[in-house]
């Protein structure tokens, strides 16, 4: 059984701060990592991927993986009240060889509250 | 680049109905992807298709769930004799292959009476 893990919170930080996003994976053959947004009632919106080790920035997002931990994070930086909504980690099932099937695994989510 | 678009948003039924659900993914996206979500949880995979062969079927798609994607376009999911369990977020996605992100629609909204 794949599983993704999330602190399904809330994470409560006050406008401008840095909020901090965690998730850990089962799957050691992923090879394919995403972090969606989604908003009360609404479907998940992509707000990053990241394929490699290391960091990858786009505006205030960054998103983080360490594949020999199984360990994926998003940041986001000078948090706005309209960031507040679950965000959600998933992980691409890996296959044989280093492949993708596809299928997504997702966290529970992470409740996240930017508060003026 | 219209996005993914599924219908009907919302859907109410009683027990025992069949219903069915459109998704019209992104117009250059081979893959397909069906989900289901219930409320507090991410979403679950239920079934997809690369063109139209659909590759893998969820356990938790019993013998009363069929999709299809007949001319590698659009898809239906079928729901029969439907069940109170049933009720949730039907989520439609898709993507250009098996590793590019996947692009949801609105999705459809199920609520059995």
């Amino acid at each position: 059984q794949k599983e993704v893990e999330q602190n399904s919170g809330p994470l409560s930080v006050p406008e401008g701060a840095i909020a901090s996003l965690n998730c850990t994976y089962s799957d050691r053959g992923s090879q394919s990592f995403f972090w969606y947004r989604q908003y009360s009632g609404k479907s998940p919106e992509l707000i990053m991927f990241i394929y490699s080790n290391g960091d990858k920035e786009d505006g205030r997002f960054t998103a983080q993986l360490n594949k020999a931990s199984q360990y994926v994070s998003l940041l986001i930086r000078d948090s706005q009240p309209s960031d507040s909504a679950t965000y959600l980690c998933a992980v691409n099932e890996g296959g044989a060889g280093g492949t993708s099937y596809g299928k997504l695994t997702f966290g529970q989510g992470t409740i996240l509250t930017v508060h003026p | 680049d219209t996005g993914v678009s599924q219908d009907p948003r919302h859907k109410i039924t009683k027990r025992g109905q069949n219903v069915t659900f459109r998704c019209d993914p992104i117009s250059e996206h081979n893959r397909l992807y069906w989900y289901r979500q219930t409320l507090g949880q991410g979403p679950e995979f239920l079934t997809y298709f690369q063109n139209e062969a659909q590759l893998e079927k969820s356990r938790l798609l019993s013998d009363r769930f069929s999709a299809e994607r007949p001319k590698g376009s659009f898809s239906t999911l079928e729901i029969q004799r439907t069940e109170q369990g049933d009720s949730a977020m039907y989520l439609c996605a898709s993507s250009l292959n098996n590793r590019s992100p996947q692009h949801f629609g609105d999705g459809t909204r199920l609520s059995i009476l």
